[in-house]
């Protein structure tokens, strides 16, 4: 069974603290992407890369920079978390553009900035 | 165990047509369902749908949704070639957890 999978399901980290989200995937897609979402507020994309150490900012980039080494791994770096970065961080893989398909998302991360 | 089902998985249709997209699910504490489309960069809202038989519409598309039986629809009429997209469905319940469907991946034909 084809899977996304996140590292951590919940978190709580300090103010100030840097952050490491993982993601992995075992479908060799091409294309990952991170998400936040919010009460009241639909998915809003962070970053999302289309290859091995290529990244594109989203719509919500400040605050978090990404990485991706392995084509199998994405990993979202918050530099030094806020309160206003707790939320649920979705990650996602989809394959290129014109493969057919869709998105396979992971389970989320709940973070929590105290 | 909670899943969200899509269908059809691809569609193409000639502009001008009209599309159904259905979505089904069955998930415990159920809050709301959305669909997305989804271009390029990243999905785009839609809709979000908390009650049963109030359809939203916005221009060319509407949704509705059965709580009873489970399912929403996403109607496109008089499709363009820049309706090509996936379109994704997602249930939300409790805990702000989501559910997504893979999508269904439409292609409007000139």
């Amino acid at each position: 069974d084809v899977k996304v999978t996140q590292s951590s399901r919940y978190l709580v980290k300090r103010t100030g603290e840097k952050v490491f989200l993982e993601c992995v995937q075992d479908m060799d897609h091409e294309n990952m992407f991170w998400y936040r979402q919010d009460p009241g507020l639909g998915l809003r994309l962070i970053y999302f890369s289309y290859d091995v150490k290529m990244k594109e900012k989203g719509d919500i980039p400040e605050g978090y920079s990404v990485s991706r080494e392995k084509k199998e791994r994405f990993s979202l770096i918050l530099e030094s978390a806020s309160t206003n970065q707790t939320s649920m961080y979705l990650c996602a893989s989809s394959p290129s553009v014109g493969q057919g398909g869709g998105y396979t998302f992971g389970s989320g991360t709940r973070l929590t900035v105290v | 165990e909670d899943k969200v089902v899509q269908s059809p998985l691809s569609l193409v249709v000639h502009e001008g047509d009209t599309v159904t997209l259905n979505c089904s699910y069955e998930v415990t504490n159920f809050r709301s369902l959305l669909w997305y489309k989804q271009e390029k960069k990243a999905p785009t809202f839609l809709f979000m749908l908390t009650s049963s038989g109030i359809e939203k519409k916005s221009g060319r598309l509407s949704s509705i949704l059965d709580k009873k039986e489970l399912f929403s629809i996403l109607n496109i009429t008089a499709t363009q070639t820049g309706d090509s997209a996936i379109y994704l469905c997602a249930v939300c319940i409790a805990g702000n957890q989501f559910y997504f469907g893979t999508g269904t991946s439409l292609t409007v034909i000139p």
